[in-house]
């Protein structure tokens, strides 16, 4: 079964600033996606990013982007000019090309200082 | 409806009593998935449909829970004879069509559950 490790229970930046939340999977399969999700304090889930496993090139949107190392297993989010709004908790998830049940990470709490 | 509707928003009942949560997709999606969180931790897959047909219920953590949907729209996360272990939050997701890991699942708020 597959596997998403978040190892940093906790990560603080300042306002502007970039910080980095790192995730690693386990997985024997070739073909899948890896989001991320973010959960603010209303406890929505949204949608961050999303990468294709066959995709070289690292997905982006806007400010957010990621670093997709796949012989790793490894799949950090990056986030650019830090802003108040990006306070939350952010999960990593693998889906599997071949069935529809997502797994998530334990979670990275942000916080980000003004 | 705009968006994927869960109720109730909380619901504390006694340890030992049924519980039924409900889902109200987003019009017209196929698939539709329960997730269980715990404080602290990530969603927990339970189980998904894809029309009316339950395609997989492997996150089920016993007999005691139970899902449906039986029309293909709505559904129900029953969890019966309720034990404090049960407490979180029970969230559904859909997406418009069936399979396809591509697919974006749209999040409901969820249902915090209580069990004393």
């Amino acid at each position: 079964a597959q596997t998403v490790t978040q190892s940093q229970p906790e990560m603080s930046v300042q306002e502007a600033e970039t910080v980095t939340l790192s995730c690693t999977y386990d997985t024997s399969e070739s073909d899948y996606y890896l989001f991320w999700y973010k959960q603010p304090p209303s406890r929505q889930m949204i949608l961050v990013i999303r990468q294709e496993a066959y995709k070289q090139q690292n997905a982006t949107e806007n400010r957010f982007s990621v670093n997709f190392q796949k012989a790793a297993k490894s799949f950090s989010l990056k986030i650019s000019d830090s802003q108040l709004g990006d306070a939350a908790m952010y999960f990593c998830a693998y889906r599997s090309y071949n069935n529809n049940d997502m797994r998530f990470g334990a979670g990275t709490r942000l916080t980000v200082k003004p | 409806g705009a968006g994927v509707s869960q109720s109730p928003r909380y619901k504390v009942t006694k340890r030992g009593q049924d519980v039924a949560l409900r889902c109200d997709p987003i019009s017209g999606h196929v698939s539709l998935y329960w997730y269980r969180q715990a404080l602290g931790q990530g969603p927990e897959f339970l189980t998904y449909f894809n029309y009316e047909a339950q395609q997989d219920k492997s996150g089920l953590p016993n007999d005691r829970f139970s899902a449906e949907r039986p029309e293909g729209s709505i559904s129900t996360l029953t969890i019966q004879r309720t034990e404090q272990r049960d407490s979180a939050m029970y969230r559904c997701a859909s997406s418009l069509v069936p399979s396809g890991a591509r697919e974006k699942l749209f999040f409901g708020s969820g249902t915090q559950l209580s069990v004393l």
